[in-house]
């Protein structure tokens, strides 16, 4: 089972900064949190991951609680093309990656 | 780009046909996943790999098989197709000795079992 928890679903102006949260209560130690999107059911698309300090890449920032019970994925300027389903997932190692529901966001113009 | 290749994208067959789906990826990437997604759902894990010669069965019980013969290569097999099967199927692979990196999925294979 997922450990995560997710909103069903959110809208985003395009332009403006889309906010994704997620909740893991019951993560452990040593436990990456990782963000994925998927477009159109195409293949799941890597976006972030991180243990338990902030990251920022190319597409997005992750900011993780000082507690590491929730964490937000930020994406700073949505546009239309970033409408997908975004998955939450926490993992350990190199252990084979569980999916949850997601959040499906829509960018509307 | 991820270098994960998946064939044939669509697939239409009869009932009671044999089918393999083919994943390669030029990474040299030890582990290797299979899932499966009914329109609308989840992905759900049916099989991985660590290596060559490594199989084990994911969470989603599932009646295809696979194989590790090559590094590259981890084809997904059904002996006699359903139209239960109708789904689509994606492959991954990530790198063994280095945790904590990121998988790289194919664009998938769209099976439809009439």
């Amino acid at each position: 089972d997922a450990k995560t928890t997710q909103p069903t679903s959110m809208d985003c102006a395009e332009g403006r900064a889309a906010n994704l949260p997620c909740n893991h209560s019951t993560i452990s130690g040593n436990e990456y949190v990782y963000w994925y999107r998927q477009i159109h059911s195409q293949g799941p698309q890597y976006i972030i991951h991180g243990l338990k300090n902030n990251e920022t890449n190319e597409m997005a920032s992750l900011i993780i609680t000082e507690d590491r019970k929730s964490s937000t994925l930020i994406l700073p300027h949505a546009t239309l093309r970033d409408t997908a389903v975004y998955y939450c997932i926490v993992r350990i190692g190199n252990t084979p990656l569980v999916f949850g529901k997601g959040t499906r966001l829509s960018v509307i113009a | 780009e991820a270098d994960i290749y998946q064939t044939p994208r669509y697939l239409v067959i009869g009932t009671g046909k044999k089918i393999t789906l083919e994943c390669s990826q030029t990474m040299g990437h030890d582990k290797m996943y299979w899932y499966q997604q009914d329109p609308g759902m989840e992905l759900h894990l049916i099989h991985y790999s660590y290596g060559v010669n490594s199989t084990e069965k994911g969470d989603l019980s599932s009646e295809s098989t696979v194989s590790r013969i090559r590094t590259e290569h981890f084809p997904l097999t059904l002996e006699s197709a359903r139209p239960s099967h109708t789904s689509q199927y994606l492959c991954a692979s990530s790198e063994l000795d280095r945790p904590n990196t990121e998988a790289f999925f194919g664009q998938g294979t769209r099976l439809t079992v009439v």
